[in-house]
């Protein structure tokens, strides 16, 4: 069974819609985070959670909002979808206590806005 | 600004050869933290080997090695006796030691390795 789940794998949509990218986690870790990656550009940090009551925005977060439901649930949503916001969106977790601090990537959100 | 620099977008190796990837990184901090991870053409990203700045040796994990120079701000990584299923993009990350951002990676643009026969 995956540690790192998304929901959906896929998704095609519309400018203007509102739509919200699940993420789920098993491995007990208390950081989440969600990023965006794009051709030539790497993955880019959208907002992280270093716990139930902590979020925090990264690089690149305006036109996405984040809400950590529980230690194990971080969702991604986009108020009002466009066209640029198309692209493959991971959550990730990462343990505090852990030896590299490495994060652990769900497989990823295709999405795309039309 | 960016702070993790892979100059090489895409390589070709030949099977059996070894390939190094090049990533330089940029920080002010002591402590940090430097990551490689694999991605496949199925998109998953998978951890493949970390190097801590205060190590003195430089990390090895099966056919990676990760060749660290702290002086120069580089952490290279190289791939032995490549194989095709090692065919995917290859990214750098950094995670600086900084109180509020322990956690917190800064990833590369990645460079696409291929492996002919």
């Amino acid at each position: 069974d995956a540690d790192v789940t998304q929901t959906p794998r896929n998704r095609i949509t519309k400018t203007g819609k509102r739509i919200m990218l699940e993420c789920s986690q098993t491995k007990g870790h208390d950081r989440m985070y969600w990023y965006r990656q794009d051709p030539g550009l790497g993955l880019r940090l959208i907002y992280y959670s270093f716990d139930v009551k902590d979020i925090n925005k990264g690089e690149i977060s305006d036109g996405y909002s984040v809400s950590r439901q529980a230690q194990a649930k971080f969702s991604l949503s986009l108020e009002s979808a466009i066209p640029n916001q198309t692209a493959l969106y991971f959550c990730a977790t990462s343990a505090l206590d852990s030896s590299y601090n490495e994060q652990f990537f769900g497989p990823g959100t295709r999405l795309t806005v039309l | 600004a960016q702070k993790i620099t892979q100059t090489q977008p895409g390589m070709f190796v030949q099977e059996k050869e070894a390939v190094t990837l090049d990533c330089t990184y940029d920080t002010s901090d002591q402590s940090y933290g430097l990551f490689w991870y694999k991605q496949p053409s199925s998109g998953e990203m998978i951890f493949l080997i970390y190097q801590g700045s205060y190590d003195e040796q430089n990390a090895t994990e099966g056919r990676y090695s990760l060749n660290f120079q702290k002086a120069r701000k580089s952490a290279n990584l190289v791939i032995s006796a490549s194989q095709l299923g090692d065919s995917a993009m290859y990214f750098c990350a950094m995670r600086e030691g900084a109180l509020k951002g322990w956690g917190k990676f800064q990833f590369g643009a990645g460079t696409q390795v291929v492996v002919t026969p």
